[in-house]
């Protein structure tokens, strides 16, 4: 079945670039996500790329994408405080189940 | 309501006895999803509903475990003979169907965290 795999930690300085990194297994893939949880609340989309693309850039976030590789990354630019949290990748397969695969999530600590 | 909103936000039970756990979906919405996450694991997909129909329920761990909807709007999953092992926030996430294709795009609950004694 699918397989989302991401780190489980990452630790920053204010101000930084922090790169979380996701690997997937399902090459029928059609978009994939990526989900922020902050402390004691639901999981709230950042941005999702469709898989024919291999960037996209949305004000601090950058999302790579290499298809061949079944490899997705997120860049935070001048990472803040306030981006502490537990980020998710997901996709969504192109076939079979019509429900979202996500990785078992990145944390990210800020230091100031 | 603006959100998904899900009840209870905490349960804490005894084992051996059944739980329900309720979720209003975003109006308008069809597809509802339930995921359940445990400490230190990622989110587990349980059943997907496309309306009133669930045509995924591949990832519901158990016989005990059994998920309905009705009026393509509310829905409820009732967890039978709790065990220890069941203890984890169960997160409810609705999408908006777009020409009879998801592109996934789910909006969350807070999630209802069960513990099991």
């Amino acid at each position: 079945g699918e397989d989302v795999e991401q780190s489980l930690f990452l630790s920053v300085r204010e101000g930084d670039s922090s790169v979380i990194n996701c690997t997937y297994t399902d090459s029928s893939s059609t978009y994939l996500y990526w989900y922020k949880q902050e402390p004691g609340a639901g999981l709230q989309l950042l941005t999702y790329i469709f898989s024919n693309m291999d960037m996209k850039q949305d004000q601090r976030l950058t999302v790579l994408l290499n298809k061949k590789d079944k490899h997705l990354s997120l860049r935070i630019a001048d990472t803040q405080t306030g981006d502490s949290a537990i980020y998710f990748c997901a996709e969504l397969g192109g076939t079979g189940r019509r429900a979202l695969t996500f990785g078992s999530g990145t944390r990210l600590q800020v230091q100031p | 309501g603006a959100g998904v909103s899900q009840s209870p936000s905490n349960k804490v039970t005894e084992k051996g006895k059944d739980v329900e756990l309720r979720c209003d979906p975003i109006s308008g919405h069809t597809a509802l999803y339930w995921y359940r996450q445990s400490l230190g694991q990622g989110l587990e997909f349980l059943i997907y509903f496309q309306g009133n129909s669930a045509p995924d329920k591949s990832g519901l761990p158990s016989d005990r475990f059994s998920a309905e909807r009705t009026g393509g709007s509310v829905s409820t999953l009732t967890i039978q003979r709790t065990q220890q092992e069941d203890s984890a926030v169960y997160l409810c996430a609705s999408s908006l169907v777009a020409g009879g294709r998801n592109t996934g795009e789910l909006f969350f609950g807070e999630g209802s965290r069960l513990t099991v004694l």
